[in-house]
């Protein structure tokens, strides 16, 4: 969706090393989702934010939200490889509707 | 069920045929979407559903997409004459409520027309 711009479209890391995952909205947003995708799998879920200046934390990831800017970012800290794999952000942008999803971003976790 | 189930996982179909994708969602989960990931790409809305009504069906490429759902439960997506351009992944998602309940995904269902 152009509505969401995620960035960037693929990272390569060495493992052990930080990186951040952006994620850009047109429009308002509502609701903040992080999903982790493996190829040939479903969603994962990983977080959600819904309140500006929320930020959450799941073991290495941290993930905020800035409602003024319209925009999360996506934190890793001491990448591994198990964290490879496509990170997309979703988002609500209306009212009681739908998730739209940004394009993703690859990430590869080099050992 | 624990989580949403999608099935077959896998379907292989000659252009021209219909296909039928189900989709299971968490019980009680009272709105449903389904969306369509082309490889490489992000996933892309298909179609809402609030109980048995779709109030968004803004997603759907043309009128050979449709879907349907009964008992607030199982949803199907039946695509006819299929083309090469509708092979993907179609992903499901329920959800408790229609915002900010979170959105739980099945596995997809990978379709590759020949």
């Amino acid at each position: 969706s152009q509505e969401l711009e995620q960035s960037p479209q693929s990272l390569i890391v060495q493992e052990g090393k930080n990186l951040t995952i952006n994620c850009t909205s047109s429009k308002t947003l509502y609701g903040l989702y992080w999903y982790k995708q493996k190829y040939g799998e479903g969603l994962i879920f990983l977080m959600m934010l819904q309140k500006g200046g929320e930020e959450k934390s799941h073991e290495k990831i941290t993930a905020k939200l800035d409602e003024k800017k319209q925009q999360s970012s996506l934190h890793i800290t001491a990448s591994q490889p198990s964290h490879a794999g496509i990170y997309l952000c979703g988002a609500d942008l209306e009212y009681g509707n739908k998730l739209v999803f940004g394009a993703g971003t690859i990430l590869r976790v080099k050992s | 069920g624990a989580g949403v189930s999608q099935s077959p996982s896998n379907k292989v179909t000659e252009k021209g045929k219909d296909v039928e994708l189900r989709c299971d969602p968490i019980s009680g989960h009272t709105a449903l979407y389904w969306y369509r990931q082309r490889l490489g790409q992000g996933l892309e809305f298909l179609i809402y559903f609030q109980g048995n009504s779709a109030p968004d069906k803004s997603g759907l490429p043309s009128d050979r997409f449709s879907a349907e759902r009964t008992g607030e439960s199982v949803s199907t997506l039946t695509i006819q004459r299929t083309q090469q351009e509708d092979s993907a992944v179609y992903l499901c998602a329920s959800s408790l409520a229609a915002r900010n309940y979170g959105y739980t995904f099945g596995s997809g269902t990978r379709l590759t027309v020949v």
